[in-house]
C-alpha cells in the first residue's frame, strides 16, 4: 500500500518570503500522480499543482512550485513570495495510475503553514 | 457553476445513533468519492461511487454505507455511531471512473460530532 509523509507539522514564513514544504512518499508503482492541495479555515480542499510522475519536468503554477525527485521518492512544494492568505493546512496526496480505476487519494498527514506579516 | 455542495455543513449525534450525509457533486461530474478527516489528521478514503456502484473501499467497517442516485448525487450513512466517527466528511467529485486528470473537487465537508 502507498502511504504518504509530511514531516513537518508547522511552518512559518515572513510575508514576501520563500518556503518550502517536504513530502516523501512510498510506493512500488512507476507511474502515479502527486498533488498538492491546500485546505484553508474554510475546509475546502483546493487543488495547487499537481505533478505526473512520467513527466521529468517539475510543475509549477504561478507563486507555486514543486521539486520532484523520484528515486528518492520527494515531492517538496516551494511557495514564493509568500502572501497572507496562503495561510492554510497543505497536504500531499498521492493517486495510483487511472488503469487501476478508481481515484483514490492517499494523503499525509498535512502540514500547517503560518505567514507572519 | 455549481461547486460540490454538501449537507448539512454541522450535525450532532449521540452513540448508537445512525447518520446520512448528503452530497452533490460539482456539475458535469460523475463520480463521488467520500473521505474522513479527523481533527489534525489528512483525509482518509472511505469509497466511491460511479454508476451507482461502490468501486472502490478504504479500511472503514460495514457500519459505512453509500448510495449514488441516477443525477449523480451521494449519500453517506453511518450506522451504530461511536465517539471515533467524530470528524469532518468531505465528498469530491470528478469526471470519468478512468479519467486521466486526475483532479478532484471537493466539498467544504460535514462536520460531526459524536456525544
Amino acid at each position: 500500500a502507498q502511504t504518504v509523509t509530511q514531516s513537518q507539522p508547522e511552518m512559518s514564513v515572513q510575508e514576501a518570503e520563500t518556503v518550502t514544504l517536504s513530502c516523501t512518499y512510498d510506493t512500488s508503482e512507476s507511474d502515479y500522480y502527486l498533488f498538492w492541495y491546500k485546505q484553508p479555515p474554510s475546509r475546502q480542499m483546493i487543488l495547487v499543482i499537481r505533478q505526473e510522475a512520467y513527466k521529468q519536468q517539475n510543475a509549477t503554477e504561478n507563486r507555486f512550485s514543486v521539486n520532484f525527485q523520484k528515486a528518492a521518492k520527494s515531492f517538496s512544494l516551494k511557495i514564493s513570495d509568500s502572501q497572507l492568505g496562503d495561510a492554510a493546512m497543505y497536504f500531499c496526496a498521492y493517486r495510483s495510475p487511472p488503469t487501476q480505476g478508481a481515484q483514490k487519494l492517499v494523503f499525509g498527514q498535512g502540514t500547517r503553514l503560518t505567514i507572519n506579516p | 457553476d455549481a461547486g460540490v455542495t454538501q449537507s448539512p455543513t454541522h450535525l450532532i449525534k449521540t452513540r448508537g445513533q445512525q447518520v446520512t450525509l448528503r452530497c452533490s457533486p460539482k456539475s458535469g461530474h460523475d463520480t463521488v468519492s467520500w473521505y474522513q478527516q479527523a481533527l489534525g489528521q489528512g483525509p482518509q478514503f472511505i469509497f466511491q461511487y460511479y454508476e451507482e456502484e461502490e468501486r472502490q473501499r478504504g479500511n472503514f467497517p460495514d457500519r459505512f454505507s453509500g448510495h449514488q442516485f441516477p443525477n449523480y448525487s451521494s449519500e453517506l450513512n453511518v450506522n451504530a455511531l461511536l465517539l471515533g466517527d467524530s470528524a469532518l466528511y468531505l465528498c469530491a467529485s470528478s469526471l470519468g471512473y478512468r479519467a486521466n486528470t486526475g483532479e478532484l473537487f471537493f466539498g467544504e465537508g460535514s462536520r460531526l460530532t459524536v456525544l
